[in-house]
C-alpha cells in the first residue's frame, strides 16, 4: 500500500523568512504533484515532478524530486502572506497496473504566515 | 477554458438517507476522479473512470457508495444509505488521460451528515 507522509504538518512562520516541508513516500513512483488549498476552496496544482532530479519554481516557491530517497521537498523563500494555505503532496498509483493513476495525498501541511 | 463542475456546493442530510453528486468534467478529458476529503485529511480516491469504464474502484465502500459515468463525459456519485462518518467534501477531478498529466480539481460539494 503506498503511503505518503508530510512534515510538518504544521508551521507557523513569519514574513521573509525560509522553510522547507518534506514529502516522503513508501513505493517507487517516477511522479508527484504539489497542491495549494486555501480554506473552504479546492486543489490548486502548482507544481508536477516527473523525473528524479526534476526541480521547477515558481515564484517562491520550489519544489524537487529525488526518487532514489522517496523524497520531495517544497522550499518557500522569503515567505508572505499570500502564501498562507495548506499544501498537500501527492504520489500517483501507476506502478498498481491496469492504467490506474489516481494519487495517494499526504495528510497537508498547514502553512500559515504572520506578517 | 472552463473548469471542472460540481453540484450541489453544499448538502446537509440526515443518517440512512440517500444523496447524489454531478460532475461535469473539462471539455475533451477522458479520465474522471471521485475523491473524498474528510476535514484535516488529504483526499482520498474512490473511484477513477476512462470514458465510460472503471479503472479503479478499489477504494469505494460498495456496499453504499455508488458511481457511474455514462455517455463517459458526465458522472454521478451516490451514497445511499449515508452514515455519519461520510460527511466530508466530495472533489470531482479530470485529466486528459495520459499518462504523466496532471488531474484538475473541481471545487467539490461539501456534505454534512446528521
Amino acid at each position: 500500500e503506498l503511503k505518503v507522509e508530510q512534515n510538518p504538518l504544521f508551521l507557523s512562520m513569519q514574513e521573509g523568512k525560509n522553510y522547507t516541508i518534506y514529502c516522503n513516500y513508501s513505493t517507487t513512483s517516477d511522479r508527484l504533484y504539489w497542491y495549494r488549498q486555501d480554506p473552504g476552496k479546492s486543489l490548486e496544482s502548482l507544481f508536477v515532478l516527473l523525473s528524479n532530479g526534476a526541480v521547477k519554481q515558481e515564484g517562491r516557491l520550489m519544489a524537487s524530486l529525488d526518487t532514489k530517497a522517496r523524497l520531495s521537498t517544497l522550499h518557500i523563500t522569503a515567505a508572505v502572506h499570500d502564501l498562507s494555505a495548506t499544501y498537500f503532496c501527492a504520489v500517483d498509483m501507476t506502478y498498481s497496473g491496469g492504467g490506474a493513476d489516481g494519487l495517494t495525498f499526504g495528510k497537508g501541511t498547514h502553512l500559515i504566515i504572520q506578517p | 477554458e472552463a473548469g471542472v463542475a460540481q453540484s450541489p456546493r453544499y448538502k446537509i442530510i440526515e443518517k440512512r438517507q440517500s444523496v447524489a453528486f454531478w460532475c461535469n468534467p473539462i471539455s475533451g478529458h477522458a479520465t474522471l476522479y471521485w475523491y473524498q476529503q474528510i476535514l484535516g485529511q488529504g483526499p482520498k480516491l474512490l473511484i477513477q473512470f476512462q470514458n465510460n469504464g472503471v479503472v479503479d474502484d478499489s477504494q469505494l465502500p460498495k456496499d453504499r457508495f455508488s458511481a457511474e459515468r455514462l455517455k463517459g463525459v458526465d458522472s454521478t456519485l451516490k451514497i445511499q444509505p449515508a452514515k455519519l462518518e461520510d460527511s466530508a467534501v466530495y472533489l470531482c477531478a479530470s485529466s486528459w488521460g495520459l499518462l504523466n498529466t496532471e488531474a484538475f480539481f473541481g471545487q467539490g460539494t461539501r456534505l454534512t451528515v446528521v
